[in-house]
């Protein structure tokens, strides 16, 4: 079935510097790739998603690639604040007997020192 | 404000019991779904409903089930069958209905324990 591998599961940052969360996704046919951030205790806010069509999109201090013949997709938070500290999803759509649905990874713990 | 509402926040349920998480969204979406989320792990799908009166078992939907007469409205069962129900339920919804590629929306989460 669909699988989506989330890599690291924790992330240790000092603030200002650069962090990394890789994800590789198996359905060949997944065309959109958002990511979410979750704060404690709360739902997962969408922070940015890249559809298949374009390889790289940004926004301020975040940015997400995408390579669709390895299948893989990556986040990168530049000069990280302590208030990036929370858990961020990755997720790649699927579909399945015509309905739509994401299928999201383990998740990976961000935390930024001051 | 628009956006999705589940309720209550917190609830308790004692053993052999049925419980029904409620779940309200006024984006005009039709899509909506339901997710597990244990503890330091990622998000499980329950149950997913793409239009009003059918709805879809996702992977872990044994000991759930759903109802979707309103559009706007997706409330979760956690029946007895459900051995181990302590978690964190998340609802969301999308615009899509058969459309790849649509994005989710996430409400605030229910916190489920069993007492």
């Amino acid at each position: 079935g669909e699988n989506v591998e989330q890599h690291p599961s924790t992330l240790s940052v000092q603030e200002g510097d650069s962090a990394v969360i890789k994800c590789t996704y198996s359905d060949s046919a997944s065309n959109y790739f958002p990511w979410y951030k979750q704060e404690l205790g709360k739902g997962p806010q969408l922070i940015i998603d890249i559809r298949s069509n374009v390889g790289e999109k940004k926004d301020q201090r975040i940015a997400v690639t995408l390579n669709k013949t390895a299948k893989h997709f990556s986040l990168h938070i530049t000069e990280t604040q302590p208030e990036d500290s929370a858990v961020y999803f990755c997720a790649a759509h699927a579909t399945s007997g015509g309905y739509n649905k994401l299928i999201f990874g383990a998740g990976t713990r961000l935390a930024v020192h001051p | 404000d628009g956006g999705i509402t589940q309720s209550p926040k917190y609830l308790f349920r004692k053993e052999g019991q049925n419980v029904t998480l409620s779940c309200e969204q006024n984006l005009n979406h039709d899509a909506m779904y339901w997710y597990r989320q244990d503890p330091g792990q990622g998000l499980r799908l329950i149950y997913y409903s793409q239009i009003v009166n059918d709805f879809q078992k996702g992977d872990i939907a044994e000991g759930y089930s759903v109802s979707r007469e309103k559009k706007e409205s997706f409330p979760l069962t956690v029946t007895s069958a459900q051995k181990n129900p302590t978690a964190f339920y998340l609802c969301a919804s999308s615009g899509g209905t058969r459309h790849s590629g649509n994005t989710i929306y996430f409400g605030e989460g229910s916190w489920l324990t069993v007492v």
